[in-house]
């Protein structure tokens, strides 16, 4: 059973332009929706993450949105860069414990 | 941030043999430490959650014999995948959330081979 579905698995935009992926949970009880950015051969790293309790957070070029009722959330990354180009996973989790993360979306910024 | 590192980044084994992988917290305790698989272009499995000081718990479909996972103390748990196939060729990523700060850390994972 997937608890975290996500789309598109491949995304290209080109270089300035906005990335967006999105995400789809069942699990009412996940309390942090965190996003990585994975590079190949290497571990995921943290980029951005929300609680259910907020419905938008923003860190420089990235935006996470939230929709509770729709159990939905996406990842926006402005003004992408070809620095940008890497798998991105949306994960949803429990308490900062075990995590399950969506399919994965490998984003492609052209210059 | 906090720092998990793991042990061997590379494996190279011949079927049949076990293989032991080490996953450790370098600057902050873990009593829990997760264990994922993540197969080329797909996304992290999870595995199992190690636990220090008791048994670790497995995901549905993950066989506790053939993965075994001990945490031996509050900075490191290990998983030795006993009896290596080449279908157990895989990326094996550890992950430790650090108390207090809200946030999980991953290993840089182990690129496991099985000739």
């Amino acid at each position: 059973q997937q608890q975290v579905k996500q789309s598109p698995q491949s995304l290209i935009v080109q270089k300035g332009g906005i990335s967006i992926i999105n995400c789809a949970y069942e699990n009412t009880a996940f309390d942090y929706f965190p996003w990585y950015q994975q590079f190949p051969g290497k571990g995921p790293a943290l980029l951005i993450a929300i609680r259910p309790d907020v419905s938008e957070k923003k860190e420089g070029r990235f935006t996470i949105s939230f929709n509770k009722s729709a159990k939905q959330f996406s990842l926006h990354i402005m003004d992408s860069q070809p620095g940008d180009s890497a798998t991105y996973f949306c994960a949803a989790g429990l308490n900062f414990n075990k995590f399950y993360f969506g399919s994965g979306t490998k984003l492609n910024v052209k210059p | 941030g906090a720092v998990v590192s793991q042990h061997p980044s590379r494996v190279i084994c011949k079927s049949g043999t076990s293989v032991k992988i080490e996953c450790r917290s370098l600057d902050f305790q873990a009593t829990t430490m997760f264990w994922y698989r993540q197969f080329p272009k797909q996304s992290l499995m999870l595995m199992a959650t190690s636990n220090e000081g008791s048994k670790a718990t497995y995901e549905q479909g993950v066989e506790k014999d053939k993965f075994l996972i001990n945490h031996a103390s509050l900075t490191l748990s290990t998983l030795t995948v006993t009896s290596a196939h080449p279908e157990d060729s895989s990326f094996y990523i550890c992950s430790a959330p650090a108390q207090g700060r809200n946030e999980q850390f991953f290993g840089p994972g182990t690129r496991l081979t099985v000739l």
